[in-house]
């Protein structure tokens, strides 16, 4: 099955710098790979995700790169600011006998400090 | 709230007692997912629904028991075969199987 490893678990800036998380899957038929954000308390929110025939996706502040033949992809947080601080899960996907099996990284937790 | 709704937030469990936690979803969502999430394990699929009356068994199922006989409504059971059932559980739904999930609140299980 597929695994996918996630780089730092913890993760501390500086309010303004740029944070970047990694991940690694296994499997090249993952073809779709989501980013969630989760607050203290708070259920995880989708902020991201990117599909395997795009390298690079964009949205204000957040970025994900993948390279699909070193199998590995990334989320970057520029000019970040403390309501950046959370908990960040990369994932994933693939069919799967009908299904679109999806698994998780376990987690970066990122603390900006202001 | 988000259109995903889970109940209890909190929920204490003696030994050899089954709970059942609560998912609702008003999305319209076809498929619905419960996950367990452990520190520092991420998250891990416990059962999945793709359609009503169907379901399937995730990575770590043994212990669990789902129902599924309305689209908006996606139970889990938590057995007393479950040997180690504190944790925190996550229910999802999605318009595709897996495309972008949305969560709900998430219910944290303690056995006493």
């Amino acid at each position: 099955g597929e695994n996918v490893e996630q780089h730092p678990s913890t993760l501390s800036v500086q309010e303004g710098d740029s944070a970047v998380i990694k991940c690694t899957y296994s499997d090249s038929a993952s073809n779709y790979f989501p980013w969630y954000k989760q607050e203290l308390g708070k259920r995880p929110q989708l902020i991201i995700d990117i599909r395997s025939n795009v390298g690079e996706k964009k949205d204000q502040r957040i970025a994900v790169t993948l390279n699909k033949t070193a199998k590995h992809f990334s989320l970057h947080i520029t000019e970040t600011q403390p309501e950046d601080s959370a908990v960040y899960f990369c994932a994933a996907s693939m069919q799967s006998g009908g299904y679109q099996k999806v698994t998780f990284g376990t987690g970066t937790k990122l603390q900006v400090i202001p | 709230d988000g259109g995903i709704t889970q109940s209890p937030k909190y929920l204490f469990r003696k030994e050899g007692q089954n709970v059942t936690l609560s998912c609702e979803q008003n999305l319209n969502h076809d498929a619905m997912y419960w996950y367990r999430q452990d520190p520092g394990q991420g998250l891990r699929l416990i059962y999945y629904s793709q359609i009503v009356n169907d379901f399937q068994k995730g990575d770590i199922a043994e212990g669990y028991s789902v129902s599924r006989e309305k689209k908006e409504s996606f139970p889990l059971t938590v057995t007393s075969a479950q040997k180690n059932p504190t944790a925190f559980y996550l229910c999802a739904s999605s318009i595709e199987g897996g495309y972008g999930y949305t969560f709900g609140s998430g219910t944290r299980l303690t056995v006493v």
